[in-house]
């Protein structure tokens, strides 16, 4: 029969390519964002991250944009890999009584094609 | 290996039992986070202890319980189990009851319910 799941978005892109995620988080309390990424098999694995006081974050290969207007979030992979292929989840975490609780988006899946 | 040892890895079981599934988290982290992943739901937060106290809970069902030992070692116990609870189920740690910096996410245990 019909399996029933979430219909995650995709993504896919030539090995070389800059990759654009994109993420809108519902919470207008959240001050803090997470990105994972996911392999098959896997815990999710952090990447980066970013608080509500800035708008845009680097690290190695990747960048988090932070639009607090729009609760929308993304995440740049530049040079995507194969080895980038995976699902990518943004979190968000409220803070205070929420403690470490983060809610997941739904996650977009990569997959790079060499 | 991120540090958080989850067993067993894989468990099956039948309709109406009862499983244990225990997480020892990262050296010198003091909060624990269970969290169910399923095709249907994604990826949720059920609840986080802190040093050995409940810090936070999300929408964890009454069949469902946790504890967190006094050497920080943390059980997920799920009783009456149905075939809707088949799912992976991971926990995660961080230094502190915060999301601060991300936490880190074990490898999962999978339990499928017959």
């Amino acid at each position: 029969g019909e399996s029933v799941g979430l219909h995650l978005p995709t993504l896919s892109v030539q090995e070389g390519d800059n990759s654009i995620i994109n993420c809108a988080y519902s919470n207008s309390a959240s001050d803090y964002f997470i990105w994972y990424k996911q392999e098959s098999g896997k815990g999710p694995q952090f990447i980066i991250d970013i608080r509500s006081n800035m708008d845009k974050r680097q690290g190695q290969r990747v960048t988090v944009l932070l639009n607090k207007t729009v609760k929308h979030l993304s995440l740049q992979i530049a040079a995507t890999q194969p080895g980038d292929s995976a699902v990518y989840f943004c979190a968000e975490n409220a803070g205070g009584t929420s403690y470490g609780k983060l809610t997941f988006g739904q996650g977009t899946i990569l997959t790079v094609h060499p | 290996d991120s540090g958080v040892t989850q067993t067993p890895k894989h468990l099956i079981t039948a309709t109406g039992q009862r499983v244990t599934l225990r997480c020892s988290p990262r050296s010198g982290d003091l909060s624990v986070y269970w969290y169910q992943q399923s095709l249907d739901q994604g990826l949720q937060f059920l609840i986080q202890y802190y040093n050995g106290e409940e810090r936070a809970k999300g929408n964890i069902l009454e069949r469902f319980s946790a504890q967190q030992f006094p050497d920080l070692h943390s059980e997920l116990n799920l009783s009456s189990l149905e075939l809707g609870d088949s799912a992976l189920y991971f926990c995660a740690s961080s230094v502190d009851g915060g999301a601060n910096y991300g936490y880190t996410f074990g490898s999962g245990t999978r339990l499928t319910v017959v």
